[in-house]
């Protein structure tokens, strides 16, 4: 069955680094999304992107973060400067057009020092 | 005001029984759906099941069923015949607009489902 895939599964970085995690949505897939899960709480939308452009995003993701879909494959999440509020499990997520159901990858979780 | 809102922080359950795990919503778009994720301690989200507003019978997949009473804006889980393996947090989550349309999900807190042998 196909399945988003996400690298790394757990990255540690220093606060100030930059960090990138990458997705590989599901093939058919149109829309694509990142969501982050802080520790303890509640799963929370970050960003969509729809046709090459980011179609809504959420007051988390401010200058710091960026996405983009470098080569029709990967869906990248980069933050530019990490700081230790953005320890998280970040998911991404992918649909078809025509289905109500979001899937989502395995999560990558990201540990700011 | 919350838009999900799962009242059960945790719930016990015996193996082989049934559990319903609430979850009430709030939103005025007459189009909308509900989704039931399961995270374990491993921390992937499984799709579970989904519910569009408009929908006439309650989603049922295997196990799971959906209890969907829109007069009451309520859309609770229901597993039946809990296994040791269904332990694990249960989120319910919104999509607000129409199906093919572009959409966010606002998801509640969850629900840390333990199953007892």
């Amino acid at each position: 069955e196909p399945e988003v895939t996400q690298t790394p599964s757990h990255q540690v970085t220093q606060m100030g680094q930059e960090v990138i995690l990458r997705c590989v949505p599901i093939s058919n897939h149109l829309y694509f999304y990142w969501y982050r899960q802080i520790l303890g709480q509640k799963v929370e939308f970050l960003v969509s992107f729809y046709n090459n452009e980011i179609s809504e995003k959420s007051e988390i993701f401010d200058d710091q973060f960026s996405v983009e879909r470098p080569d029709g494959s990967n869906f990248t999440l980069k933050i530019r400067s990490t700081k230790l509020e953005d320890s998280a499990m970040y998911f991404c997520a992918s649909r078809r057009q025509d289905l109500g159901e979001l899937f989502f990858g395995e999560g990558s979780r990201l540990t700011v020092l | 005001a919350q838009k999900i809102t799962q009242t059960q922080p945790g719930m016990f359950v015996q193996e082989k029984e049934a559990v319903t795990l609430d979850c009430t919503y709030d939103t005025s778009d007459p189009s909308y759906g509900l989704f039931w994720y399961k995270q374990p301690s491993s921390g992937e989200m499984i799709f579970l099941i989904y519910q569009g507003s408009y929908d006439q019978q309650n989603a049922t997949e295997g196990r799971y069923s959906l209890n969907f009473q829109k007069a009451r804006k309520s859309a609770n889980l229901v597993i039946s015949a809990s296994q040791l393996g269904d332990s694990a947090m249960y989120f319910c989550a919104m999509r607000e607009g129409r199906e093919g349309s572009n959409y966010k999900l606002t998801f509640g807190k969850g629900t840390l489902l333990t199953v007892n042998p």
